[in-house]
Parts: C-alpha cells; structure tokens; sequence
C-alpha cells in the first residue's frame, strides 16, 4: 500500500516548456487535489477532482490544466512553464465527506523554471 | 479568498520547552485541523478539530477549536529533536476543499 505518490520528484524546465506532473494513489479515494506551496504562502489549491472523468478549478488554476482519466491517477500539465511557476507541488487524495481529516498528501515535486 | 492568519513564522526554542502556535481567520470554519511536514515530505494530518470549544490531545500535543469558530490553536509541551517541521493549520467550512496558514518553522535545539 504506497499511499499517494508523486512522479517525478523533481524537475528543472526552460521558460515556455511542458511537462505533466503524475499522481497515483492506491486508497481507491474518490477525491484527489493538486497544490502549490511556496514560501510564506502555504498551500493554495490549484485544482481538484471529485471523481473520474471530473476536474474543477481551485484558487490558483490559471497555467495549468489537468485530467482524471482513472479514479487512481490524476495528472497536472503545464503547457508553457514560467518562472512564477517555480514551486513545489503536492497531491493528495480523500474520500469524499470527510471535511480534510482523511486527505493524504504525497511527498511532493519540486519545479524550477528558469 | 479566505485566508489564515498563522503565528509565528518561525521559532528556534530549546529541547524541552513547551510550544504554542496560533491560527486566526475573518472567517468562520467547521473544522481546524493541524499538519506537521517534515523535510521532503507533504503534510501528514496531526489533530481534527470539529466543534467550537473542542480540545483535543495527540501524546505531547493539545490543540484548541476556538469559541468563536475563528481560530485555533496547538501546543507541544517538552519539545524534542523529531518535532522540527512546518505546523500548517487548514480550515474547513464546506465541500472537501481546506485553507491553509502559511505554516510555522519549528526549529529545536538539543
């Protein structure tokens, strides 16, 4: 049982590159989140998904895109990285109705664009 | 948005001495739950808090459900080596989405 894992952990890109971020979990949740932590803010969700086949924006989506194709997996893309995109990003996965106290979080990708 | 208001930014105490951190926020929440991270890992879940006036404990650490729903906050007492981290607070009011503090630095002198 991995829990939630993050792939890769990490990556230095190029202004204007692309990339796809890959989360896994193995806990069968039906909800699952990207987040980006940088220093002195916290975590501010990016964008979150309640289920197969559905995605929705969080509080910071624009720059990224994403996609859940199979309940385990949720991908993050960056189509045209830039430096304001330097962070490190989690995922994390919960089961639907339990206000945060069951969300799991991966160990995290650390992104530098330069 | 909302936002989480979480002191202090950082502290660097001695083994043994007690902690307190606090979050406060404009805005009501449900749930104040409490993160630890530790180096090169995500936030792993510490206490829940569900009900205003609520006080629970975890071994060595007590957190508090403010009375007015617009805070909380967590106590380490006889801190060790291994409580050096980023505390995150994380309100929840509604659906499955959390706002979080900016996170306290713990640092821990043996």
């Amino acid at each position: 049982n991995a829990g939630v894992t993050q792939t890769p952990k990490f990556r230095v890109l190029k202004t204007g590159q692309s990339m796809t971020l890959l989360c896994a979990q193995d806990m069968n949740h039906e909800y699952m989140y990207w987040y980006r932590q940088d220093p002195g803010m916290g975590l501010r969700l990016i964008h979150y998904s309640v289920g197969e086949g559905t995605t929705a924006k969080g509080e910071v989506p624009d720059g990224y895109n994403v996609s859940r194709l199979k309940k385990q997996n949720f991908l993050l893309g960056l189509e045209s990285a830039a430096p304001s995109q330097t962070s490190v990003y989690f995922c994390a996965s919960s089961p639907p109705g339990t206000s945060g106290r069951a969300m799991f979080f991966g160990p995290g990708t650390r992104l530098t664009v330069l | 948005g909302q936002q989480l208001n979480q002191s202090p930014q950082s502290m660097f105490i001695q083994e043994g001495e007690d902690v307190s951190m606090n979050c406060t926020s404009s805005s009501i929440f449900n749930t104040w739950l409490w993160y630890k991270q530790e180096p090169g890992e995500g936030p792993v879940l510490l206490i829940a808090l569900y009900k205003a006036g609520e006080l629970t404990s975890n071994g060595r650490l007590t957190a508090q459900f403010g009375i007015t729903r617009k805070d909380s906050f967590l106590n380490i007492s006889a801190s060790i080596p291994s409580d050096v981290g980023i505390y995150f607070c994380a309100g929840h009011l509604y659906g499955n989405k959390l706002v979080f503090g900016a996170g306290t630095i713990l640092r821990v002198k043996s």
